[in-house]
């Protein structure tokens, strides 16, 4: 099964909107990270916002926030005022804590959505 | 500033030939990562190494080597055996994963690609 799920392969914003990305992940641990990573044209990922298993409160960042709902799996990425240079793809990462047990191979990222940003 | 350097950033591989990408971090990290991305994915994880000296496969290691002789270096070599190589291929380093919130940093990537 998919870790992580990203159903919108492609999305339009308009500039100055807000537009939300869709991330639904699976696991059966109860420590867990999930992530938000930006991937622009040049490749580099740019890491955008965190929010942790624990955390009662929606992590912020910015014109970043996720909408995390722990009880549907689900970390939404919402963009506010989308500008010209978020066009982009936009990944979600989990991070799993295997107890004190340490693994390398814990990251687990979904298939990417592709942002374009109308003018 | 710290963070993590691949060279070079285009690299072309002729049929039969081993290439190696070099990847360099100087953030005190002990674990690295080696990624490689397809057009329109996700990242598949290669090779990881958590300390100097080991390393472990990862999803699609077939036609891959590492070598992890230093903290600050994981070059990836893509041989002869691998017989799809052309990718988009993504280093990445992070603290000790003792906390969720010990994320990955990357770096600026190398493009492989066939003559």
């Amino acid at each position: 099964a998919q870790k992580i799920t990203q159903t919108q392969p492609g999305m339009f914003v308009q500039e100055k909107e807000a537009v939300t990305l869709d991330c639904t992940y699976d696991t059966s641990d109860q420590s867990y990270g999930l992530f938000w990573y930006k991937q622009p044209s040049s490749g580099e990922m740019i890491f955008l916002i965190y929010q942790g298993s624990y955390d009662e409160q929606n992590a912020t960042e910015g014109r970043y926030s996720l909408n995390f709902q722990k009880a549907r799996k689900s970390a939404n990425l919402v963009i506010s005022a989308s500008q010209l240079g978020d066009s982009a793809m936009y990944f979600c990462a989990m991070r799993e804590v295997l107890g004190v047990r340490v693994s390398g191979n814990q990251f687990y990222f979904g298939t990417g959505t592709s942002l374009t940003v109308i003018p | 500033d710290g963070g993590i350097t691949q060279s070079p950033k285009y690299l072309f591989r002729k049929e039969g030939q081993n290439v190696t990408l070099s990847c360099e971090q100087n953030l005190n990290h002990d674990a690295m990562y080696w990624y490689r991305q397809d057009p329109g994915q996700g990242l598949r994880l290669i090779y990881y190494s958590q300390i100097v000296n080991d390393f472990q496969k990862g999803d699609i290691a077939e036609g891959y080597s590492v070598s992890r002789e230093k903290k600050e270096s994981f070059p990836l070599t893509v041989t002869s055996a691998q017989k799809n190589p052309t990718a988009f291929y993504l280093c990445a380093s992070s603290p000790p994963p003792v906390a969720t919130n010990e994320k990955l940093f990357f770096g600026s990537g190398t493009q492989l690609s066939v003559l």
